[in-house]
């Protein structure tokens, strides 16, 4: 199946201070992505969907200011936590989806983010 | 708005049972279930898509049901093993077919 990266896969920093998250298929392109948070024991609560050349749609109550997407290319998706927070601590996890022609297509998830801010 | 609820947080069960794991849908009709394995600290990982017009699908032990009328989907291990063990996520997508939203998951452990 195809194969999505992320990087960092784990992240440490101060509060008040930005971090970079990337996403990249590997093998294919992918027009769009998601991105997720979780909390432990929680599932997973999609935050916006990465459109590629276009703006990034958010889903409610996300702060687009503070967790800004960029699309940049059909391979790269970049979610950057602005001012980070301890509340914002959590296990960010990226998705793209078989851009084959069927509507069912599955999506495949990077392997994670674990973002904890002091 | 959509709701997607898996009934058991955790499941516990002996090496060699069926597993059998549920997922109940509110407020929508979805067109497809999606079931995912999610291992600690990992992302999911894809395992298998049932339809709407079909009511099983098989992929080595693991077998899936659709109950529209139930609104239910039941995800079934046979033969299960230690290996099993891991949080399993059924998912449907959102109105707009390209998202899709996740139940809270069911962590399996299965002892040997």
């Amino acid at each position: 199946g195809a194969v999505v990266s992320q990087h960092p896969s784990w992240v440490i920093c101060k509060s008040g201070t930005s971090v970079k998250i990337e996403c990249r298929s590997l093998d294919f392109q992918a027009t769009t992505m998601f991105w997720y948070r979780q909390f432990p024991k929680q599932s997973l609560m999609l935050m916006a969907t990465s459109n590629e050349g276009s703006k990034a749609t958010y889903e409610q109550g996300v702060e687009k200011d503070k967790f800004l997407i960029n699309h940049a290319s059909l391979t790269l998706s970049t979610l950057t936590v602005t001012s980070a927070h301890p509340e914002d601590s959590s296990f960010y996890i990226c998705s793209a989806r078989d851009p084959g022609p069927s509507s069912y297509n599955e999506q495949f998830f990077g392997p994670g983010t674990r973002l904890t801010v002091l | 708005s959509q709701k997607i609820e898996q009934n058991s947080e955790a499941l516990n069960i002996q090496e060699g049972k069926t597993a059998t794991l549920t997922c109940n849908y509110t407020n929508y009709s979805p067109a497809y279930l999606q079931w995912y394995r999610q291992d600690p600290g990992r992302g999911p990982v894809f395992l298998l898509l049932i339809r709407e017009n079909e009511k099983e699908k098989r992929k080595e032990r693991l077998k899936v049901t659709f109950d529209t009328t139930l609104k239910q989907s039941l995800f079934h291990i046979t033969a299960s093993q230690p290996a099993d063990s891991a949080t399993y996520l059924c998912a449907h997508p959102y109105s707009s077919a390209s998202k899709i939203i996740f139940g809270s998951g069911t962590r399996l452990s299965i002892r040997p």
